[in-house]
């Protein structure tokens, strides 16, 4: 199968602080990428789907001044969480399709802790 | 009523038996249908895909999709400790470039 990377894999940050996650589709080209959180034993949660070169679109309750998505090419994709608050904790995971193919394939997530 | 619906369990098996993971959907018009397994602290990884109604099967594993009665089934066979994970159901309209629906995902446990 495809693969999807995510950096970093785990990053501790300061309440107020932006922190950026980066996701990689290696050996496709993602026209398509989806941000997702999950909390402990729970299902995902989509946040925003991305279109190469277009703007990102969120869903419902999701604010996107605090979650800033860039999907700049078609094998990269950037989550970025501004002014980060303890409640931003979470599990972020991404996924991408692409390549004319109708599966999709998840990155490893990122653990995100806000001290 | 939820979009799809998937037994959270947890289900608990002894190595070796036949696992039988379900979910329905209310939508006729999902096509696509994945399944994931989820390890703890991992990202989702896709086990199968399919598109029409009928069996997949590919190594232990066999997805089956029964539009008529809106139901889809992932039967592992010969289960392994390893195969302990929670594994998701998910389907839609379109394909890749539209986001999933997920079922909740069932807490399996292969005990040696």
């Amino acid at each position: 199968g495809a693969v999807v990377s995510q950096h970093p894999s785990r990053v501790i940050c300061k309440s107020g602080t932006s922190v950026k996650i980066e996701c990689r589709s290696l050996d496709f080209q993602a026209t398509t990428m989806f941000w997702y959180r999950q909390f402990p034993k729970q299902s995902l949660m989509l946040m925003a789907t991305s279109n190469e070169g277009s703007k990102a679109t969120y869903e419902q309750g999701v604010e996107k001044d605090k979650f800033l998505i860039n999907h700049a090419s078609l094998t990269l994709s950037t989550l970025t969480v501004t002014s980060a608050h303890p409640e931003d904790s979470s599990f972020y995971i991404c996924s991408a399709s692409g390549d004319g193919g109708h599966e999709q394939y998840f990155g490893p997530g990122t653990r995100l802790t806000v001290t | 009523q939820k979009e799809v619906e998937q037994d959270p369990g947890p289900l608990s098996v002894p190595e070796g038996a036949i696992v039988s993971l379900n979910c329905t959907y209310s939508n006729s018009a999902f096509q696509y249908f994945m399944w994931y397994r989820q390890y703890s602290r991992k990202g989702p990884e896709l086990l199968m895909y399919t598109y029409s109604s009928g069996n997949k099967e590919d190594g232990r594993f066999t997805a089956q999709v029964d539009k008529s009665s809106k139901y889809i089934s992932l039967f592992i066979r010969d289960s392994q400790p390893s195969d302990s994970a929670t594994y998701l159901c998910a389907m839609n309209v379109q394909g890749g470039s539209e986001k999933l629906v997920f079922g909740k995902g069932t807490k399996l446990t292969v005990n040696p």
